[in-house]
């Protein structure tokens, strides 16, 4: 089975922009999460779809948003970027049955100038 | 206030040695997962576990899950420097999202 993927691996952006991320998950799972990860917060959890919907959320502001799709593919979105925006940002999916696990793509490293 | 907390934080260590890295909780999970993530990489998946008081063997890594399911260890034998790199532990509990610790941060020296 092919794993997480994640596109694209890099991108530099400048502030004010607006980025989307894009996650295929592993073929048969139904849950995505989103995290970002820095140096200084460590991994912080964003939002999980699972079958279209979001069923969680951590504390962003709302200019960070997400959607999935009919094949579990799955679309983040920053607009007005901040400096404080830059950070590895993961995806994980898993079938979620009661103990499940997740599993990560490779992430893509967003600079914001 | 971290669901999850990880001790210690960062660990340097020469070859060879052992070493037990610590993730602890006040919640219950239904299964806790083991990561290593290199920089500027997503985490990789070192193990589940699932029943409390399991324990897991992986090559010279064995992972513990706590009686009540809230803690885990993870001990490495004879480490190598391949074994260098962030170990995460996450928290899974049904319905809800996973919860990650802050991760130690392995060096093992040649």
């Amino acid at each position: 089975k092919a794993g997480v993927t994640q596109t694209p691996r890099y991108l530099i952006k400048t502030r004010g922009q607006q980025v989307t991320l894009s996650c295929s998950p592993i073929s048969g799972h139904r849950s995505v999460s989103w995290y970002q990860q820095t140096p200084g917060q460590g991994l912080q959890f964003l939002f999980e779809y699972f079958s279209e919907t979001q069923r969680n959320k951590g504390n962003f502001p709302g200019r960070f948003s997400g959607r999935q799709f009919s094949n579990s593919r799955s679309e983040m979105n920053v607009s007005t970027l901040e400096l404080g925006d830059s950070a590895l940002y993961l995806c994980a999916s898993s079938t979620w049955v009661e103990t499940d696990t997740q599993y990560f793509g490779p992430g893509t490293r967003l600079t914001v100038l | 206030t971290q669901l999850l907390e990880q001790s210690p934080q960062f660990l340097s260590i020469q070859e060879g040695e052992n070493l037990t890295v610590y993730c602890n909780s006040s919640s219950v999970f239904s299964s806790l997962q083991w990561y290593r993530q290199e920089p500027g990489e997503g985490p990789v998946l070192l193990v589940t576990v699932v029943t409390g008081g399991e324990v897991k063997k992986l090559k010279r890594l064995t992972f513990q899950f706590g009686d009540a399911r809230k803690d885990s260890s993870l001990h490495i034998t004879a480490a190598q420097p391949g074994d260098t790199g962030l170990y995460l532990c996450a928290g899974a509990r049904y319905g809800q999202n996973f919860v990650f610790g802050p991760g130690t941060r392995l060096s093992v020296l040649p």
